[in-house]
């Protein structure tokens, strides 16, 4: 089945610092979406992409969907201590199941 | 609309009972997912409800699991004769899946379920 590879498992950082993760597959996905997710709560999207190559936005965070469609890294510029939680990759492909990754679990120490 | 609702939060029961979540989806959607998490991984797919046809459902959906969408609003998932691996996170999920629409789901908060 589809497995989606995602590093670092986790990251200990200093408030302000930048932050990237990745993740990368053996089969192409159609749409890669980024989720973070805080303890006893279910995952919430940061990012949605759409389109091999698309590098999109959404404030402090910028992620990119690869070329080949089988990677997408996330970065968090300018760190602060909300964004402790664990950030989680996925990739779609027929519109329905998601595929995850493992998770990066992301502490910033103020 | 307040999102993806789900009920209960937590549930605790012994070994061997049966259990039912339920979940009711953001209100216009017409797609809704259930997925499962253990501890240190990422959710996992269980299966889809289109409207209330049920699409898809993964291996992992044991002939124990059994999930109902009656009337293509809210949705049930039913474990028969729990075991202690069957504890985990139950996340609901849901999305508008219609020509030209794009957009990753809504999950809720999730059923905590231990199994004892």
């Amino acid at each position: 089945g589809q497995q989606l590879n995602q590093s670092p498992q986790s990251m200990f950082i200093q408030e302000g610092e930048d932050v990237s993760m990745n993740c990368t597959s053996s089969s192409i996905f159609n749409t890669w979406l980024w989720y973070k997710q805080d303890p006893g709560e279910g995952p919430v999207l940061l990012i949605a992409l759409y389109k091999a190559g698309e590098l999109t936005s959404n404030g402090r965070l910028t992620a990119q969907f690869g070329i080949t469609r089988k990677d997408s890294f996330l970065n968090i510029s300018a760190s602060i201590p909300s964004d402790v939680g664990i950030y989680f990759c996925a990739g779609e492909t027929s519109g329905s199941r998601l595929t995850f990754g493992e998770g990066t679990q992301l502490t910033v120490n103020p | 609309d307040t999102g993806v609702s789900q009920d209960p939060r937590h549930k605790i029961t012994k070994r061997g009972q049966n259990v039912t979540f339920r979940c009711d989806p953001i209100s216009e959607h017409n797609r809704l997912y259930w997925y499962r998490q253990t501890l240190g991984q990422g959710p996992e797919f269980l299966t889809y409800f289109q409207n209330e046809a049920q699409l898809e459902k993964s291996r992992l959906l044991s002939d124990r699991f059994s999930a109902e969408r009656p009337k293509g609003s809210f949705s049930t998932l039913e474990i028969q004769r729990t075991e202690q691996g069957d504890s985990a996170m139950y996340l609901c999920a849901s999305s508008l899946n219609t020509p030209g629409t794009r957009g990753g789901y809504t999950f809720g908060s999730g059923t905590r379920l231990t199994v004892v």
